[in-house]
């Protein structure tokens, strides 16, 4: 089964709009981790966004915030105001605990494409 | 945050030859990652590579094909045995910073390799 399912495949949206990408997770373990990247065409990953499963406050930082709601295992990426430069794959992954220390599963990946 | 540097950025090797990549941060981490990202899909993680031990390696991947070292705590080396096209990947190494590593996932530039 998918642990990290990312059910847009390609979004657009209007320079200087919000865009939320979306992301639901599976993990029966209490404790985890959820991330967020970007990955322009260069390659690079730029880490973006981190929420614990048990902070109580959603995460923010800058123009990215994740909507998470744990109840329904998700953990949706909201970017605001979004900038021609916002354009490129984003990754939703989590990391739970297993036998090694930590499993890190990353979702299939929404292509974002910011139109002028 | 951590600075991680890769070499090489990029390579083209022949089939049944071996490729080391090497991934160099700018700080001590206890935990190092090592990625496979085949054209147009997501990250899959091949193994963890902790300073002192053994690399543990995910289902799929084994030791034979991709040997790890990890002769200190800012350095790391990833080989690609025996090459054959279907490892034409980006090949990318991480590390986790913060209290619990799980805070945050720092990835390096990646090595883009085709197997002709």
């Amino acid at each position: 089964a998918q642990k990290i399912t990312q059910t847009q495949p390609g979004m657009f949206v209007q320079e200087k709009e919000a865009v939320t990408l979306d992301c639901t997770y599976d993990t029966s373990d209490p404790s985890y981790g959820l991330f967020w990247y970007k990955q322009p065409s260069s390659g690079e990953m730029i880490f973006l966004i981190y929420q614990g499963s048990y902070d109580q406050q959603n995460a923010t930082e800058g123009r990215y915030s994740l909507n998470f709601q744990k109840a329904r295992k998700s953990a949706n990426l909201v970017i605001s105001a979004s900038q021609l430069g916002d354009s490129a794959m984003y990754f939703c992954a989590m990391r739970e605990p297993d036998n090694y220390g930590q499993n890190f599963v990353f979702g299939p990946g929404t292509r974002l494409s910011v139109l002028p | 945050s951590a600075v991680i540097s890769q070499k090489p950025s990029r390579d083209i090797c022949q089939r049944g030859t071996s490729l080391t990549i090497q991934c160099q941060v700018d700080s001590q981490v206890t935990m190092m990652f090592w990625y496979r990202q085949q054209p147009g899909q997501s990250l899959t993680l091949i193994a963890t590579a902790n300073q002192g031990s053994e690399a543990t390696y995910e289902s799929g991947f084994v030791i034979d094909k991709f040997p790890i070292s990890r002769p200190n705590l800012t350095f790391s080396t990833l080989t690609v045995s025996n090459m054959s096209p279907e490892d034409s990947s980006i090949y990318l190494c991480s590390v986790g910073i913060g209290v619990s590593s799980y805070n945050e996932q720092f990835f390096g530039p990646g090595t883009r390799l085709t197997v002709l």
